[in-house]
């Protein structure tokens, strides 16, 4: 297994376009996060799946946003209308249980997409 | 709502220098707590972890240790390398549920030979 892989890895569009972006997690890990970082920040949280189902979403994702986990494998992070505040670069992490760490969970980043809104 | 509050940076450090990046954090119940590092142009990776009270977490020479009473967790390393020189980022997650993280702002380590 490779780890979490992000595709693309850059992307500019131009504002009023819609992107859509692709997160292949850790093939046993049945969680998935996707995050976004602006400069100077820490990650912010966007969504959370447990396999297929998407359980949270924050504040911070507007209407324009929409994630979706297909069968619990791979997830689609889809920005409509993109307005140049979406600047960000977009992670996603997978989790699975840690043994024996009383109920601690493992994280893996992917690389990030980097959306430019021009 | 859970939050963390780490030093700003930049931190500039000569090489063999003590290190040390405050964390403190305010969570309901006893989360997890953790240590991120981004290296220039690269991913997110966790670098130690602790999920307890009065647990160090270990890596690479670093340590942070779960301090509940003073709501702490400060990374430290005896002796920094220039290849140390990165973003480290303090975190912690809740105990069951769904784990999401909540991340500091970012601590910019530099260090010179």
């Amino acid at each position: 297994d490779t780890g979490v892989s992000q595709n693309p890895r850059h992307k500019i569009t131009k504002r009023g376009q819609n992107v859509t972006f692709r997160c292949d997690p850790i093939s046993e890990h049945n969680r998935l996060y996707w995050y976004r970082q602006t400069l100077g920040q820490g990650p912010e949280f966007l969504t959370y799946f447990q396999n297929e189902a998407q359980l949270e979403k924050s504040r911070l994702l507007s209407d324009r946003f929409s994630a979706e986990r297909p069968k619990g494998s791979f997830s689609t992070l889809e920005i409509q209308r993109t307005e140049q505040g979406d600047s960000a670069m977009y992670l996603c992490a997978s989790s699975s249980k840690l043994t024996g760490t009383g109920g601690a969970y493992g994280y893996t980043f992917g690389s990030g997409t980097r959306l430019t809104v021009v | 709502g859970d939050s963390v509050t780490q030093m700003e940076g930049p931190v500039t450090l000569s090489e063999e220098a003590f290190l040390t990046i405050n964390c403190t954090y305010t969570a309901t119940g006893y989360p997890s707590l953790s240590w991120y590092v981004q290296y220039p142009g690269e991913g997110l990776q966790l670098l130690l972890k602790a999920t307890k009270a009065d647990d160090k977490g270990s890596n690479k020479g670093f340590e942070a240790t779960y301090r509940k009473e003073t709501t702490s967790f400060h990374l430290e390393k005896g002796s920094v390398q220039v290849s140390d020189s990165a973003v480290y980022f303090c975190a912690l997650s809740g105990v069951g549920g769904y784990q999401k993280v909540t991340f500091g702002t970012g601590t910019k380590l530099q260090v010179i030979p």
